[in-house]
């Protein structure tokens, strides 16, 4: 049983660009999340998607956009890259929208030079 | 607005030792509480998760325990090993409208052979 799975691995862009980062999640689970992970900070959420719908959003600005496809996975996508967006970026799924335990993929490693 | 801490954010210690890891968090109103372990540009590694009714788990040499009270949870090693060395992070699940994980920043341990 495969768990939950990002692409790609690493990521280097430059200021001004956009990217798309994607999320595969565990078998079974419904729900995708996002998160940011500034180097030395824990991770921040960044948003939730259910049934192909966007259902909370942290804070976050209007730059950092997903969708979610009718089999779960998930895309993030960030436009006009700022050298702040560089970190690692975490795609997290779960049972059901309140469940409460999220299983982690690997994370995507993304550098805005 | 649930914040939590994690203090000091780095630890050294020899190998052998037994060692506490603290968690604070402000709002009691949570639904789990997470440890997980981030060894260096990885993913996640869920370690325990402890439900807002009980009051510790184990698994091997980890025990985690929750007081709600007074939100704050531990994390205890015990016999650390070299293999222990690794990033380990607290996060409690609030339920509800903004089911999410809010994370501290982590307690980077270094375990001397």
């Amino acid at each position: 049983d495969a768990g939950v799975t990002q692409s790609p691995t690493h990521l280097i862009k430059t200021r001004g660009q956009q990217v798309t980062l994607r999320c595969s999640p565990k078998s079974g689970h419904d729900t995708v999340s996002w998160y940011q992970q500034a180097l030395g900070q824990g991770p921040q959420f960044i948003f939730q998607y259910y049934e192909e719908e966007e259902r909370q959003r942290g804070n976050f600005p209007d730059r950092f956009s997903g969708h979610q496809f009718p089999n779960y996975s998930s895309e993030l996508n960030v436009n006009a890259l700022l050298l702040g967006d560089s970190a690692l970026y975490l795609c997290a799924s779960s049972l059901t929208l309140a469940a409460g335990k999220l299983f982690f993929g690997s994370g995507t490693q993304l550098s805005v030079l | 607005k649930q914040e939590v801490t994690q203090i000091p954010a780095a630890l050294s210690v020899p190998e052998g030792e037994n060692l506490v890891l603290n968690c604070s968090f402000t709002d009691s109103a949570i639904y789990n509480l997470q440890w997980f372990r981030q060894d260096p540009g990885k993913g996640l590694t869920s370690l325990l998760l402890i439900q807002s009714s009980q009051r510790e788990q184990t698994s091997g040499r980890l025990n985690a325990s929750l007081d709600k009270s007074s939100g704050r949870s531990t994390l205890y090693i015990a016999a650390s090993q070299p293999g222990d060395s690794a990033t380990y992070l607290c996060a409690v699940f609030v339920d509800g409208a903004n089911s999410k994980l809010t994370f501290g920043k982590g307690i980077t341990l270094s375990v001397r052979p």
